[in-house]
This record gives structure tokens, C-alpha cells and sequence, in this order.
């Protein structure tokens, strides 16, 4: 099993400050996805990454942008939070290759004011 | 247009009972499907997968079947424990972008 990490776990901030959730893995997997899920909602890909200096958009739009700077480290950065931000925001990352099983981080669940 | 849709929202079931959760796709390209179970303030957590090469894969409690004439697969869990109470999420490969298309969910309750 993969060991992933997210951090905050849960974040309550006012609308127009600038937030950071960091995601981080120790299993040296070149994929990395963000997520995001609403309550009672599937899950959305926002954003993914096939290995360092390499990110794309997912099938949702997001405001959020991303960045692969280090293999482990897949940061999610958005400029300007908004109530709409509001969500619960998954990470999650994969070998590479074809069917390779996603392996998620706790989450960060975002509450914006 | 929901490529994996998971028709029960919800589902009731007797401890040591057989539970049995359904999924549907319409895209016969996805070759690779698995399971996930959710806690709400948790990641969702690996459960099982299948090739479309397979029409079964089993694990221990958890067996998936699939049936790719139908576009279906199920995940049947015997004998079902409360502890697997929780929200199971299908999902389905994409393909060479392995990016994965998820269902909305089913809850399922075990009661003791």
C-alpha cells in the first residue's frame, strides 16, 4: 500500500486569501492526481501529473493550479479562495504504466468563508 | 454524461449476509476497473481490481465480477461485517491516460 500524505486535514480560511494543500509520497510513483469531491458526489479529477515538471488539467475546471517540482511532491496551490472552493480535495498517485492502481491521501477537507 | 453510474445510492444489509454493490459504464474502451471504499473525512481506500481480460477476481471477502457484454460489474462482500459500512465508489480506467472516471457512490449499511 502506498504511503501518501495530505496536509492540512482540514482548513477553514476567508474568501481572497491564498492557500497551499500539500500532497506528498514516499513510493517513488511517477503519476499524482487532485480530486475533488462533493458531498454524496463522485470524485473529479482537477489535476495530474505523469512525473517532474509535467502537469496537465483534468476533466473538471478548477481555478487551482499545480505544480511537479519534486517526484514526491505535488502541491496545490489557489490564489484566491472562494466559498465555491468549498470541497473536499483528494490526492492520490500511481506507478507508471497501464492499470496501475491509484493509491488516495486522507484529503483535505476545505472550508472557505 | 455519466460514463460509470452506480443506480443505488444506498444499501441495507444483515451482518453475515452477502452485499452485493452494482456498477454500470458505457465506454467499451475502459479496460481496467476497480473499488474503493470511503470513510467521509477519508481518502477512499483501495479494495480490488479487474482486468477486462477477467471476467472475476476474488480477495478474500471481496469478489468482483464482471461482464463486459453488459457493461456491468459488481462487487459481492460475504459474509458482510459492520466495520464495511462505509461508501463504495466503482471506477473505470480511461485507458492510456490511466485517469479514472468515477461512479457517485453507493452507501452501504451492515447492520449488526
Amino acid at each position: 500500500e502506498a504511503d501518501i500524505y495530505q496536509t492540512p486535514r482540514y482548513l477553514v480560511i476567508g474568501t481572497g486569501k491564498k492557500i497551499t494543500l500539500e500532497c506528498s509520497q514516499t513510493m517513488g510513483h511517477d503519476k499524482m492526481y487532485w480530486y475533488q469531491q462533493d458531498p454524496g458526489m463522485e470524485l473529479h479529477l482537477i489535476h495530474y501529473s505523469y512525473g517532474v515538471n509535467s502537469t496537465e488539467k483534468g476533466d473538471l475546471s478548477s481555478e487551482s493550479t499545480v505544480s511537479r517540482i519534486r517526484t514526491e511532491h505535488f502541491p496545490l496551490t489557489l490564489e484566491s479562495a472562494r466559498p465555491s472552493h468549498t470541497s473536499q480535495y483528494l490526492c492520490a498517485s500511481s506507478e507508471r504504466g497501464h492499470q496501475e492502481t491509484q493509491y488516495f491521501g486522507p484529503g483535505t477537507r476545505l472550508l472557505v468563508l | 454524461d455519466q460514463q460509470v453510474k452506480q443506480n443505488s445510492p444506498s444499501l441495507s444489509v444483515q451482518e453475515g449476509r452477502i452485499s452485493i454493490l452494482n456498477c454500470d459504464y458505457t465506454n467499451s474502451m475502459f479496460d481496467y476497473f476497480l473499488w474503493y471504499k470511503k470513510y467521509p473525512a477519508e481518502g477512499p481506500t483501495f479494495l480490488i481490481s479487474i482486468s477486462s481480460i477477467k471476467d472475476k477476481n476474488e480477495d478474500g471477502r471481496f469478489t468482483v465480477f464482471l461482464n463486459k457484454s453488459a457493461k456491468h460489474l459488481s462487487l459481492h462482500i460475504v459474509p458482510s461485517q459492520p466495520g464495511d459500512s462505509a461508501v463504495y465508489f466503482c471506477a473505470a480506467d480511461g485507458g492510456a491516460t490511466n485517469k479514472l472516471i468515477f461512479g457517485t457512490g453507493t452507501l452501504l449499511a451492515v447492520q449488526p
